[in-house]
């Protein structure tokens, strides 16, 4: 089975940039997640689709960032602009329903944003 | 609000020890418990999840439990070896999202 899907896996920009990131999960898997990981800490949920809808974008700057899932199986996370703070790993996880006590989640390789 | 802590940050042991990392939750109201393994420039690997009715689960050398009342779960690590080096990360579910909340992670360095 394959696993959760991200790229690029490095990303380097200029602040004020913008930048996306894409995300294939696992085939089946109904709930997709978006998470940044700020070196050092552990990682914080910016936003959870179930199918194509949004079930938790609640830490979402939606000044800046924005995702999508359009037709319920890959996502795309962008930033506009982008800011120093933003330098992080972003990781997208997905599980097979997301539903409380049935969320086991897998993540992905992570993207590396470094933003000078 | 749910908040996350593990302890210690960082733990250095020889090959061969056995060894326990913690990790607490403030609210006890919790779905399933989840602890991940992070290797460096890597994404996150599912150890074990503890579902709350549960009060452990194992997994070869792992053994993870789940204290719901006293907010509190373990992952033990029998007879360490250098490949366990790692950051292991614990996640509660406390909503019926299925969000997870974090602790912050505790790196491990196993010494040959």
């Amino acid at each position: 089975e394959a696993g959760v899907a991200q790229s690029p896996r490095y990303k380097i920009i200029e602040k004020r940039q913008s930048v996306a990131f894409w995300c294939n999960p696992i085939s089946g898997h109904a709930t997709l997640y978006w998470y940044q990981q700020i070196l050092g800490q552990g990682p914080k949920l910016l936003i959870q689709f179930q199918n194509n809808g949004v079930v938790d974008d609640s830490q979402l700057p939606k000044d800046r960032f924005s995702a999508e899932r359009l037709k319920g199986v890959d996502s795309t996370l962008k930033i506009q602009p982008a800011k120093l703070e933003d330098s992080a790993v972003y990781l997208c996880a997905s599980s097979l329903r997301g539903l409380a006590g049935n969320n086991e989640q897998f993540f992905g390789p992570g993207t590396r944003l470094t933003v000078l | 609000k749910q908040e996350v802590t593990q302890i210690p940050a960082a733990l250095s042991v020889p090959e061969g020890e056995n060894l326990v990392l913690n990790c607490s939750f403030t609210d006890s109201a919790i779905y399933n418990l989840q602890w991940f393994r992070q290797d460096p420039g890597k994404g996150l690997t599912s150890l074990l999840l503890i579902q709350s009715s549960q009060r452990e689960q194992t997994s070869g050398r792992l053994n993870a439990s789940l204290d719901k009342s006293s907010g509190r779960s373990t992952l033990y690590i029998a007879a360490s070896q250098p490949g366990d080096s790692a950051t292991y990360l614990c996640a509660v579910s406390s909503s019926n999202t299925g969000k997870l909340i974090f602790g912050q992670g505790t790196t491990l360095q196993v010494k040959p």
